[in-house]
């Protein structure tokens, strides 16, 4: 009864590749993140989706591309994969973005750890 | 800008020593902090979060926090480590991004528990 679940967890590819990492929450929850945590250990947001519609999209290379087919899945898409694109990359939910509301409490995935070769 | 700034990337304490993890924020008013927990090789989850309703805030494992505006402080407290208690720890803000809510995290502390 994992709560917010990735596949794989881990991935090992060689330089212009192309790459998905799936993710899926089973919370009844609105909202989903990716977030990249690098070797240092640094968090920094990606997507942010509320109920399949993109609300924060930072500045992440256009290699990068989320997909949402419901609001229980959020999918990434990697294409051209680059040596500094290697981390670890969460998926995340939250209950749901009332406008004004900041208070969610974020529910992590176990992380995808990507190498690229 | 929202941010949170962590003082220290690695703490070491006893076991049964007092846990002090300092966190800083910079944030428009009302300010909406928590402090998540990693453990190796896993996501992210709650420990606490500050919502306005209270300044001394409860969290699971026996961590608590305490908001104080005039220093823009939110530290993380425990009265006694735990070996268990070896992990990374990190701060967090919530803000607007758009009228929806986004996160900054800190660059997070490893608190080592020595035996």
């Amino acid at each position: 009864d994992t709560a917010v679940s990735q596949t794989p967890k881990y991935l090992v590819t060689q330089m212009g590749n192309d790459k998905s990492i799936k993710c899926e929450q089973n919370l009844g929850h609105d909202t989903m993140y990716w977030y990249k945590q690098d070797s240092k250990k640094f968090l920094k947001i990606m997507f942010s989706y509320n109920n399949k519609e993109l609300i924060i999209n930072e500045t992440v290379p256009n290699r990068f591309s989320p997909k949402s087919p419901d609001k229980a899945h959020l999918n990434l898409h990697i294409n051209s994969l680059e040596l500094g694109d290697s981390a670890v990359y969460f998926c995340a939910s939250s209950q749901g973005q009332t406008v004004g509301g900041f208070t969610d409490t974020q529910y992590f995935g176990p992380g995808t750890r990507l190498t690229v070769l | 800008a929202q941010s949170v700034t962590q003082l220290g990337s690695h703490v070491s304490v006893s076991e049964g020593a007092l846990v002090l993890l300092r966190c800083n924020y910079s944030s428009s008013v009302p300010p909406y902090l928590f402090w998540y927990v990693q453990y190796p090789n896993q996501g992210l989850q709650l420990l606490l979060k500050y919502t306005s309703a209270a300044t001394l805030v409860k969290g699971i494992n026996g961590f608590e926090a305490e908001f104080k505006k005039s220093e823009t402080s939110f530290h993380l407290t425990k009265p006694s480590a735990h070996m268990s208690d070896a992990a990374e720890y990190f701060c967090a803000v919530s803000g607007s991004s758009g009228g929806y809510q986004k996160v900054t995290f800190g660059t997070g502390t490893k608190l080592q528990v020595i035996p």
